[in-house]
């Protein structure tokens, strides 16, 4: 196990269509962290697991979008009916449960709604 | 509501030249401070990490400062490569309810040439 990884790499869809992520943490990440990217931008946080349990959404997060992260393993994150403005580069994080650590990103998944 | 400002947005220098990227944010309740690299297209590399009661840390060329009164960070380069280019983001974490998120700048997109 190297690092954090995302599949797919690069996403194409049409608009109104339903795309899936999945993100592999480093064993024994205990938290998990999905971000968005667009271009010119920093990453901005979307939400946070420990373990299986989902502790923070941001607002970002719309009713659109959900998360799951079954057993505190790899995680999944889902958009239904996509919109133009949902192309960005979805970055997935984890780090240990104890504090004073980075986290570390995978590669990143870049979606573009066409 | 944290805000993570970078200056300069974009900086070209030549190789060997030293350099300071700049930090600011709003909220000095933070938890640490870390800088990443980000190359093109990529995820996030971390740099270098500073803990709310640290004042620095180095790490090879680079050097990074925290003055938390003050709300400022730089990071300091010395003797610039042409491999050091790429965006640099800085990202101040605070502690959530049952977690800890990043809130990041926009980053400062680096040019050395040769």
């Amino acid at each position: 196990d190297t690092g954090v990884s995302q599949d797919p790499r690069h996403k194409i869809t049409k608009r109104g269509q339903n795309v899936t992520f999945r993100c592999d943490p480093i064993s024994e990440h205990n938290r998990l962290y999905w971000y968005r990217q667009t271009l010119g931008q920093g990453p901005e946080f979307l939400t946070y697991f420990q373990n299986e349990a989902q502790l923070e959404k941001s607002r970002l997060l719309s009713d659109r979008f959900s998360a799951e992260r079954p057993k505190g393993s790899f995680s999944t994150l889902e958009i239904q009916r996509t919109e133009q403005g949902d192309s960005a580069m979805y970055l997935c994080a984890s780090s240990p449960l104890q504090g004073g650590e980075t986290q570390y990103f995978g590669p990143g998944t870049r979606l573009l709604v066409l | 509501k944290q805000e993570v400002t970078q200056i300069p947005a974009a900086l070209s220098v030549p190789e060997g030249e030293n350099l300071v990227l700049n930090c600011s944010f709003t909220d000095s309740a933070i938890y640490n401070l870390q800088w990443f690299r980000q190359d093109p297209g990529k995820g996030l590399t971390s740099l270098l990490l500073i803990q709310s009661s640290q004042r620095e840390q180095t790490s090879g060329r680079l050097n990074a400062s925290l003055d938390k009164s003050s709300g400022r960070s730089t990071l300091y380069i010395a003797a610039s490569q042409p491999g050091d280019s790429a965006t640099y983001l800085c990202a101040a974490e605070i502690l959530t309810g049952g977690g800890n998120k990043l809130t990041f700048g926009t980053g400062t997109q680096l040019k050395v040439e040769l």
